[in-house]
């Protein structure tokens, strides 16, 4: 399997633009989830998916962002408009849980480094 | 409320010298622990995780990490470190709760010194 993939690898746009990130989670699994990592935050968690449905976005910072899963292998995470301070990396992950029980181990993908000017 | 504590921000070490890297999470439940590692420029790659069983477990690239339950903690090492293990080291814990997400904490980063 290729792993999880993002596009693009690095992003830079000026402030107001609309940016698009994309992810393609790892055949089979059914959890995906988005994360933003910067110097002063750390790792956040944005929001996350199962089965295609949205299940916490509570991380999300505010309106301007919003991410869908229209099917298993494709998702988006939208800045509208963008902000300077929205700069950082933002990765995918994905997993496959085995157990209702259990919590499995999340694949990253290599994230976008997102600039925005 | 769920959290996960890595109170040691950056570690210097020379090659060849014993590492640990400290891990403590806050929660009643049973914890699903793991350690990953990220390289400069790159994603989060998994080095090890515990879920039952020998509260010892052995991961990649030389490492292993101890579940102590009293101690809630989840402290990784590596009795041998290499320069190329420069890098920063997340701890994550999942909790049976139900949902599927992982609490990470704020990272080690670890410089290798020759």
């Amino acid at each position: 399997d290729a792993g999880v993939i993002q596009s693009p690898r690095h992003e830079v746009t000026e402030m107001g633009q609309e940016v698009t990130l994309r992810c393609k989670p790892i055949s089979g699994h059914d959890y995906l989830f988005w994360y933003r990592q910067t110097m002063m935050r750390g790792l956040e968690l944005l929001i996350y998916f199962n089965n295609n449905v949205p299940i916490d976005d509570s991380g999300m910072p505010e309106d301007r962002f919003s991410a869908k899963m229209p099917n298993a292998s494709f998702s988006t995470l939208k800045i509208q408009p963008s902000e300077p301070r929205d700069s950082a990396v933002y990765f995918c992950a994905s997993s496959l849980q085995t157990s209702i029980t259990r919590v499995d181990e999340q694949f990253f993908g290599p994230g976008t480094r997102l600039t925005v000017l | 409320a769920q959290s996960v504590t890595q109170p040691d921000i950056h570690i210097t070490v020379s090659e060849g010298a014993s590492l640990e890297l400290r891990c403590n999470y806050s929660y009643g439940a049973t914890p699903y622990l793991f350690w990953y590692v990220q390289s400069p420029g790159q994603g989060l790659q998994l080095l090890l995780k515990y879920f039952s069983g020998d509260t010892l477990v052995q991961g990649i690239k030389g490492f292993e990490a101890e579940f102590k339950r009293s101690q809630s903690s989840f402290n990784l090492r590596k009795p041998s470190v290499h320069w190329s293990d420069a890098a920063e080291y997340f701890c994550a814990v999942g909790f049976q709760t139900g949902a599927n997400n992982l609490f990470f904490g704020t990272g080690t980063r670890l410089t290798v010194i020759p």
